[in-house]
């Protein structure tokens, strides 16, 4: 099972892009990098996968550099409602358990 | 979210009795997990089912019980609540590649 370590804690300003980088040494070939948010007394929600290289959506790109080791989420512009715990999590869903890191705790301010 | 409801919302129970808590997803996918949450701290792994009858434990399975008869319905069951196992618990779902989507969690009390 991949490990993963994250920072325990940022603090950005409004407006500022905010990255927050995973490592995860020991991924394996069939691993997928996703990345999560969760808000208090929610859930967690899927924010971005990638495998290689760079994925981007509508609220997120993750920049995976060519060994895998790690892994970068990049908030662009964070607001207020950013402020939140964010998850790496490293894996391949199938007949293996899924297990979260620790997760970042971003604090935005205005 | 993605289909998937969590019942009960809240439930307070005693020490010593069984609990159950239920999944129930309707996206069809075959993968579903149970984790738990404590205040500050990350989702840590109950259980996980991998189709219909295949479960397998996670890290933090002592304790707990699952059930899978149906590719809907993932239950988790306290055999003896105990105040430790106090926690919030959410179930996920997955079709594969490791993302996840998750219930709005159940909230246990164990007095």
């Amino acid at each position: 099972l991949a490990k993963t370590t994250q920072p325990i804690s940022m603090d950005s300003y409004e407006g500022q892009e905010v990255n927050i980088t995973c490592s995860h040494n020991n991924i394996a070939t069939n691993d997928y990098i996703t990345w999560y948010q969760q808000f208090p007394s929610q859930g967690p929600r899927f924010i971005i996968q990638g495998y290689k290289t760079k994925v981007t959506n509508e609220v997120a790109s993750l920049f995976i550099p060519a060994d895998r080791k790690s892994s970068t989420l990049s908030l662009p512009r964070v607001s207020l409602s950013d402020t939140a715990v964010y998850y790496c999590l490293v894996g391949y869903t199938g007949r293996r358990a899924l297990t979260f890191g620790s997760g970042t705790r971003l604090q935005v301010q205005p | 979210d993605a289909g998937i409801t969590q019942s009960p919302r809240h439930k307070v129970t005693e020490t010593g009795t069984p609990v159950t808590l239920r999944c129930h997803q309707t996206e069809n996918h075959r993968y579903m997990y149970w984790y738990r949450q404590d205040p500050g701290h990350g989702l840590r792994l109950i259980h996980y089912s991998y189709g219909v009858k295949d479960t397998d434990k996670g890290e933090v399975s002592d304790g707990y019980s699952v059930s899978r008869s149906k590719t809907e319905d993932f239950l988790l069951t306290l055999e003896s609540a105990t105040s430790s196992q106090t926690s919030v618990y959410f179930c996920a779902i997955s079709e594969g590649q490791g993302a996840l989507h998750f219930g709005n969690g159940t909230r246990l009390t164990v007095t």
